[in-house]
Parts: C-alpha cells; structure tokens; sequence
C-alpha cells in the first residue's frame, strides 16, 4: 500500500526558512516523479514543484523559484522541500503527491502546515 | 500558463439528484484533464484522469467527459459521502501543472 508521510511543518517568521520530508512507502521513490503542492488557508490546490524519478530534473511554480530547491533521497525513500526567504503567502497545508498516472496525483499524503508570520 | 476555470462555485444538490460540475482550460489540453475530490480534514483523492478514466476503487456514478477545452465530471445520483469540494487539473502543457478553483457540493 502506497503511503506518504509529511513532516517538518512549523511556525517560522518572515525571511525564516523551513524543510519539509516526505517519507514514502509501498514503493520505491526511484520509479516515479513526485510533486509538491500547497493549500492556503480557505484557498485552493496550488502545485509548487515537481522532482523527476532519478531526481535529474526538477521543476518550480515562478513563485517559488530561486527560493525553493526539490531534492531527494531515494536510499531513505524520501522527497524534500527546502524553503528558504519565506513570505507570509507561503503560509498553506503543503502536501507531496506521487505521479504513477501521467502527471496526474494519483495519491497524496496528509499535508504538514507551514504557518509565516512574525 | 494554462488557465483552468470551474464552474459553478457552488452547487446545492439534493441527494439523489445529479450533480454537473463543469471546467475550462484556456486552451485546448486534448484529454489531459483529472478530477479531484477534497473533504475537509482529508487530502485530496483523485476521481477522473485522462478526462474519462475513474480511478481505482472510484465508482461508476462518477463519470468524465470532455476533451479540448470545455469538460464535465457528473455524479449520477449523489450520496453523502458525495458533498465535497472537486477541483480539475490540467497535464497537457507544463509547468506549471494548473488546477482549477474548486466547485463545492453541498446539500441542498
């Protein structure tokens, strides 16, 4: 059974920065290209950035690039989100998603709450 | 940017009854399109890809049309579990991989 776990969510002030994990199991992370997506408060889906299978190309909405870097490690069959010069508008659940259909997300995790605010 | 926009915001459906929640993309995204169905407290949960195809353990009173610019996902005769926010998503020309705003069903 596929299952994702988000972790790393916290209260940080403005300028501050945060990682997010996602640890996967019930597959091997190698295989598949996984995502990033984000919900603000009361707001909708907003995909944030997508990793490819072997981690070689990575992939950002404009609003983060330059402050957030994608990574993985497939030994630890784990997928990261680094984030960094954070703004009060990064505040939102950020859920990681996997892509086994097309890019669709075909399954998600929980989600772990970044809150940016002094 | 390909642009997606659903419609209605909100749709009041009684149980039973059949609810047609419909979705644009700015431009044409061929048959690239999926559903999503969020509950509050829970993740979202894929419905539809591929504009037609229901996905795994999703059952047969959802269903998918569409393709190009102009889709539609119908639930047949909605029950409770049924009343959630569906959002579309388009995965024909990215990135940025784009969803829609969201339509809500709630109870009539």
């Amino acid at each position: 059974e596929v299952q994702l776990l988000e972790s790393g969510g916290d209260l940080v002030q403005p300028g501050g920065s945060l990682r997010l994990s996602c640890a996967a199991s019930g597959f091997n992370l190698i295989n598949y290209a996984m995502s990033w997506v984000r919900q603000a408060p009361g707001k909708g889906l907003e995909w944030v950035s997508l990793s490819s299978g072997g981690g070689d190309s990575t992939f950002y909405v404009d609003s983060v690039k330059g402050r957030f870097t994608v990574s993985r490690d497939n030994s630890k069959n784990t997928l990261y989100l680094h984030m960094n010069s954070l703004r009060a508008d990064d505040t939102a659940v950020y859920y990681c998603a996997i892509h086994r259909v097309y890019y669709c997300f075909d399954h998600w995790g929980q989600g772990t709450l970044v809150t940016v605010s002094s | 940017e390909i642009v997606m926009t659903q419609s209605p915001a909100t749709l009041s459906v009684s149980p039973g009854e059949r609810a047609t929640l419909s979705c644009r993309a700015s431009q044409s995204v061929s048959s690239n399109l999926a559903w999503y169905q969020e509950k509050p407290g829970q993740a979202p949960r894929l419905v539809i890809y591929g504009a037609s195809t229901r996905a795994t353990g999703i059952p047969a009173r959802f269903s998918g049309s569409g393709s190009g610019t102009e889709f539609t996902l119908t639930i047949s005769s909605l029950q409770s579990e049924d009343f959630a926010v569906y959002y579309c998503q388009q995965y024909s020309n990215w990135p940025p991989l784009t969803f829609g705003g969201g339509t809500k069903v709630e109870i009539k």
